[in-house]
């Protein structure tokens, strides 16, 4: 049984470009949460997407956005990348039904915007 | 003033010694996690907690809700147990989860 899975491990883009990053959640898991972990920090919640749609969203521009395909796996994007958004992306899955309130994280995707 | 706040911020130990990082939260919660980071990133689970107090081989947790506050002990620490603990709460009515900035520990032979 796979846990959660992200790719890219590793990513360097320029400024002004445009950044898709993937998670496929832990089988049996239907909701997948994103976090921006800069450097030296504890992670921040960007969104969160249940049933392809987006469920909640922590304090980030629109500028980040996001995709939940009917297969629950799911897509960051980051458009117009400035240099603040360098930090370590992480992805996590969880059921909805579930009353445990587990989460499991993904390896995470390291981006870098030179 | 954040949401969750850890301490220490780094912690330095011998091996074998007792290890305690503390975490305080201003929210009320459903349920609050404490998470294990290893260079590289990826954040394992190692409990999560509701009330009370949880047991896992050499590391115990505990939480008091109406002081919100919760504590990660390790016995017998080892240097494999050096990482970046991280407390996280769920707050009510909330999908979200907030974090700590982590407490770096090194454990040394």
């Amino acid at each position: 049984d796979a846990g959660v899975t992200q790719s890219p491990t590793h990513l360097i883009k320029t400024r002004g470009q445009q950044v898709t990053l993937r998670c496929s959640p832990k089988s049996g898991h239907d909701t997948v949460s994103w976090y921006q972990q800069a450097l030296g920090q504890g992670p921040q919640f960007i969104f969160q997407y249940y049933e392809e749609e987006e469920r909640q969203r922590g304090n980030f521009p629109d500028r980040f956005s996001g995709h939940q395909f009917p297969n629950y796996s799911s897509e960051l994007n980051v458009n117009a990348l400035l240099l603040g958004d360098s930090a370590l992306y992480l992805c996590a899955s969880s059921f909805a039904q579930s009353s445990s309130y587990e989460q499991y994280f993904g390896p995470g995707t390291r981006l870098t915007v030179t | 003033k954040n949401e969750v706040e850890q301490s220490p911020q780094n912690l330095t130990a011998q091996e074998g010694e007792f290890i305690t990082i503390n975490c305080s939260y201003s929210v009320g919660i459903s349920a609050l996690h404490w998470l294990q980071q290893h260079p590289g990133g990826g954040i394992v689970s190692l409990f999560m907690l509701s009330s009370g107090k949880k047991k896992h081989g050499r590391l115990i947790a505990t939480i008091n809700i109406q002081e919100k506050h919760s504590s990660l002990h390790i016995t017998a620490s080892h240097p494999r147990d050096s990482a970046v603990y991280i407390c996280a709460v769920i707050p009510y009515n909330n999908n979200d989860m907030r974090f700590g900035a982590g407490t770096r520990l090194t454990v040394k032979p």
